[in-house]
C-alpha cells in the first residue's frame, strides 16, 4: 500500500520569499503524484501532476515540482510567495495497479503561512 | 456552473440521528468518490464508485453506506450518528476508470458538526 509523508505541518513564510514544502512517498513502483491546495472553507484544488516523462512539472499559480524517484520525493517550490498563498498543501499519491481503484493516498497537509 | 457540488454545505445535528449528503458532478465523470477530512486536516478515502458499481469500501463503519442512482450522482446516508463522524465529508469524481491514474476533481465539502 502506498503512503505519504509531509514532514512539515507548519512553514511560514514573507511575501515575495520562496516556498518549498516536501513530499516524501512510499510505494513499489513510479506512483502517479499530485499537489493539491485547499483554502479555508473551500474544496482541493489541483495545482499538479506527474504521471511519466520530465520529472519537473509546471502547475498553476506560478508552482512547481520535481519528482526524485532516488529519493522517493515530489517537493513542490514557488519562487516568490504572494499573500494569497496562505493556504493548506497536500501532498498525494495514486497507485498504478487496477485493484487501487484509482484512490488517492493523501499526505498530512503543510500550513503555509504568508508574512507581509 | 459548479462542476462537483454537495449539499448541505453545513449539517448540525443530534448524535443517534440518520443525515445524508448528497453529491452531484457535471463533468461526466464515471468514477465518484467520498473522502473524510478530520479536524486535523487528514484526508482519507472512504467509498469509490466507477459508473454505479462501488469498487472502493475502505474500513468505514456499516453505518456509512454510499448510494449511487447513477454515474453523476453519489450520495453518502449515515445512520445513527456518533460525535467521531464530525468532519469534512468531500465528494470527488474522475474521469479515468479504476487503475488508470489520474487527478481528482474536488466538491467544496460538507461540514458535519454532532452535538
Amino acid at each position: 500500500a502506498q503512503s505519504v509523508t509531509q514532514p512539515d505541518i507548519h512553514i511560514t513564510v514573507s511575501e515575495g520569499a520562496s516556498l518549498e514544502l516536501r513530499c516524501n512517498y512510499s510505494y513499489g513502483a513510479t506512483p502517479y503524484l499530485f499537489w493539491y491546495v485547499q483554502s479555508p472553507g473551500q474544496g482541493l484544488q489541483l495545482l499538479l501532476k506527474y504521471f511519466s516523462g520530465d520529472t519537473l512539472v509546471q502547475g498553476i499559480k506560478g508552482f512547481e515540482a520535481e519528482f526524485k524517484r532516488s529519493q522517493s520525493s515530489f517537493n513542490l517550490r514557488k519562487p516568490s510567495v504572494h499573500w494569497s498563498d496562505a493556504a493548506e498543501y497536500f501532498c498525494a499519491v495514486g497507485a498504478r495497479e487496477k485493484a487501487a481503484g484509482n484512490k488517492l493516498t493523501f499526505g498530512g497537509g503543510t500550513r503555509v503561512l504568508v508574512k507581509p | 456552473d459548479t462542476a462537483v457540488s454537495q449539499t448541505p454545505k453545513y449539517l448540525v445535528t443530534q448524535m443517534g440521528n440518520d443525515k445524508s449528503i448528497k453529491c452531484e458532478q457535471n463533468l461526466g465523470h464515471d468514477t465518484m468518490y467520498w473522502y473524510k477530512q478530520d479536524s486535523k486536516k487528514f484526508l482519507k478515502i472512504m467509498f469509490s464508485y466507477n459508473n454505479k458499481e462501488l469498487i472502493i469500501n475502505e474500513t468505514v463503519p456499516n453505518r456509512f453506506s454510499p448510494k449511487s442512482p447513477d454515474k453523476a450522482h453519489l450520495n453518502l446516508h449515515i445512520n445513527s450518528l456518533e460525535l467521531g463522524d464530525s468532519a469534512v465529508y468531500f465528494c470527488a469524481s474522475s474521469p479515468l476508470r479504476t487503475g488508470e491514474g489520474g487527478e481528482l476533481f474536488f466538491g467544496e465539502g460538507s461540514r458535519l458538526t454532532v452535538l
